[in-house]
């Protein structure tokens, strides 16, 4: 049982938009930062979003984050096929210390 | 251009060791906290360790503390896992993953990962 809640999978059509949640705690999601991250089967996690809502260079603005107290959600906007993959959040549990990291179980989207 | 890359990983026997390592390149490694995440087979990513740019200050996760030892060499750019007593459910991908900043922390996010190296746990 992941100590982040995300749904186990989502669906839609490409051009479409779907949203991605992420569900903790005061402890974990409320007072640090989250991230999210993209895992395509046989290569490396990627880093999508950090710190809520800031693209690293080279991430398409098709891609989006947000936060608002203990939840935080991924947006896609204009789905391709290439977008099928697990999606991760990710952040600190401070119960435990700033070090200490925290993922949701993963989020499979399915570009139908 | 960054990288990381894992290697060490192998088959070993219920209650054996085994010692991963993580070339970094491309970075000021001593300038960034360096972390282990797993994948084991089915399962989403798990957090297992957490070293600070320095090496002073280290993490582990509940399922490996007591097993296994995070370290790592500046002068060499590599980052290290001891594992021992593996168990079973130790089988993973296991990945090293760069920290935005030296001090470990989930500011910044975890940048940039390796390909991952496969650790096998037999009976």
């Amino acid at each position: 049982q992941s100590v982040l809640t995300q749904p186990p999978s989502v669906s839609a059509a490409p051009g479409q938009t779907v949203t991605i949640s992420c569900s903790g705690t005061s402890s974990n999601i409320g007072n640090n930062y989250v991230s999210w991250y993209q895992h395509l089967p046989g290569a490396a996690p990627k880093l999508l979003i950090y710190d809520n809502d800031k693209r690293p260079s080279g991430i398409p603005d098709r891609f989006s984050g947000s936060k608002s107290g203990a939840s935080a959600t991924l947006g896609i906007t204009g789905l391709q096929t290439g977008d099928e993959a697990v999606y991760y959040c990710g952040t600190s549990e401070s119960s435990l210390s700033a070090g200490h990291w925290v993922f949701g179980g993963g989020t499979k989207l399915t570009v139908l | 251009e960054v990288q990381l890359l894992e290697s060490g990983g192998d088959l070993v026997q219920r209650g054996g060791s085994l010692r991963l390592s993580c070339a970094a390149s491309g970075f000021t490694f001593r300038d960034h906290a360096m972390n282990w995440v797993r994948q084991a087979p089915g399962k989403g990513l798990e957090w297992v360790s957490v070293i600070s740019g320095s090496g002073g200050r280290t993490y582990y996760g509940d399922s490996v503390e007591g097993r296994f030892t995070i370290s790592r060499d500046n002068s060499k750019n590599t980052l290290h896992l001891q594992m021992n007593s593996l168990r079973a459910e130790d089988a993973a991908v296991y990945y090293c993953a760069k920290g935005e900043f030296a001090v470990p922390a989930a500011m910044g996010g975890l940048g940039v990962w390796g390909q991952g190296t496969t650790v096998t746990v037999s009976s």
